[in-house]
């Protein structure tokens, strides 16, 4: 079966730090993977998608940047952030080629002090 | 660009009742609905929907798809307090595999 994975699962950082968040799925290949930002507990804004290796679609303009080295891994990032990037991160995969269902991630509550 | 209503966006409950939420839509190519249900941490897939009129059911949950009237409702009868969490509608549009969310109904089922 396959499981998706996150890290770290609560992040406190102050504004002006670098950022890495990752997340890796097991058990499929080939998946599209998805970063979103839920604010204030409702809906989900999506930041980058994936459909491959060093493939990323960006939906927002903002300063953050996402990379996928590997099939299933994808990384979320910022050089410096601000207090507005303050929220939960989820990861999520959807199958490659016609599935719309997406699986997400435990998430990634962060904080910008 | 795709958008997705919610409503009612909060809700209170006690145990034993019946509750509608609904989700209505506006969007280009339209392939299908999702329904996900939030607790605290990742969303849950609880259903899809790609064609009008024929209901997805999982024990007291239970959804449908108005293509024409544009929306879909779901339904949980007998609520239960662990049915408290917020419930996200989605679509897919045009774009393919990127889902447009709604901002969800927050569900609370009282004892």
């Amino acid at each position: 079966s396959q499981t998706i994975h996150q890290w770290p699962a609560t992040l406190v950082q102050p504004v002006g730090s670098p950022l890495s968040l990752e997340c890796t799925v097991e058990g499929t290949s080939n998946p599209n993977l998805y970063w979103y930002r839920q604010a204030a507990g409702r809906g989900l804004q999506l930041l980058f998608y994936s459909v491959g290796i060093g493939q990323i679609s960006s939906e927002v303009p903002q300063n953050l940047s996402a990379s996928r080295p590997q099939d299933r891994q994808f990384i979320l990032s910022s050089k410096k952030l601000l207090l507005s990037d303050s929220g939960f991160y989820l990861c999520a995969w959807s199958s490659w080629g016609g599935a719309y269902e997406q699986y997400f991630g435990p998430g990634t509550r962060l904080t910008v002090t | 660009e795709d958008k997705v209503v919610q409503s009612p966006l909060s809700l209170v409950v006690h145990e034993g009742d019946t509750v509608t939420l609904n989700c209505s839509y506006e969007v280009t190519n339209f392939r299908s609905l999702l329904w996900y249900k939030q607790e605290k941490k990742a969303p849950t897939f609880l259903f899809m929907l790609t064609s009008s009129g024929i209901e997805k059911k999982s024990g007291r949950l239970s959804s449908i798809l108005d293509k024409k009237e544009l929306f879909s409702i779901l339904n949980i009868t007998a609520t239960q307090t662990g049915d408290s969490a917020v419930y996200l509608c989605a679509v897919v549009g045009t774009s393919g595999s990127r889902l447009t969310f709604g901002e969800g109904t927050q569900l609370t089922v009282n004892p």
